[in-house]
């Protein structure tokens, strides 16, 4: 199995800072990675697929990047309703363990 | 609108099978690049993706959990039911089911999800 390990697995930041999260593949996936973003007793939410590309309806401040094993979630500017937890997930298989953006 | 719902909360014993059922809205399964699948969650916990069904009857399923799970379609009833065997304390969390669709590049998402139902096994 292709394993998914998240860094860090927590952090603390604030309103208005730029958040980064790295997700790393045991080996290459190519682009076939996806974002999700999870609030507390609520379902997961796709934000970003194929590693960069936005889902429809996401804020312009999510980016993605990456390729091959490495992968970077980018919070521009990290907004109130930011702060939750957010998993990396190969196409068809595993998901990170997950990091938790809190203030 | 795609809309999917679990069911109820569930108890189970250790040794028994689960079968949860997902009903879903506003899309069919017999739709090209359309599909279903299951997700979990222990209390506190990371996801863990279990099983996928699509449009076509091609299975997917966990390779560490392959040999307990089975995911089948009633596309008339627009349901899609997964069947664990054997649960174990372990296994207890939140069931998701989710909306998938397929592209022909390969990619695959997860876009709509049902709210998540409680499972407990416990004797």
């Amino acid at each position: 199995d292709i394993q998914m390990t998240q860094s860090p697995s927590s952090l603390s930041a604030s309103v208005g800072d730029r958040v980064t999260i790295t997700c790393r593949a045991s080996q290459s996936i190519r682009h076939f990675l996806n974002w999700y973003q999870q609030k507390p007793g609520k379902a997961p939410k796709l934000l970003i697929y194929a590693a960069s590309t936005l889902q429809s309806g996401v804020p312009s401040r999510f980016s993605g990047s990456g390729s091959g094993t490495d992968f970077t979630l980018t919070i521009s500017s990290l907004q109130p309703e930011d702060f939750a937890t957010y998993y990396c997930q190969q196409t068809f298989s595993t998901f990170g363990q997950g990091t938790r953006v809190q203030i | 609108q795609i809309t999917l719902k679990e069911p109820g909360p569930t108890l189970v014993k250790p040794t028994q099978t689960l079968t949860l059922t997902c009903t879903f809205s506003g899309f069919s399964l017999s739709t090209t690049g359309v599909g279903v699948g299951w997700i979990r969650q222990p209390p506190g916990k990371a996801l863990e993706w279990l099983a996928l069904l699509y449009w076509d009857d091609d299975e997917r399923y966990s390779p560490s959990l392959k040999s307990r799970l089975t995911i089948t379609k009633d596309t008339s009833k627009n349901q899609v039911a997964l069947t664990m065997t054997d649960m174990d304390p372990v296994d207890t969390g939140t069931y998701y089911c989710a909306h998938n669709k397929w592209w022909e590049t390969g990619y695959s998402t997860f876009d709509y999800w049902g709210q998540g139902t409680p499972v407990t096994v416990s004797s």
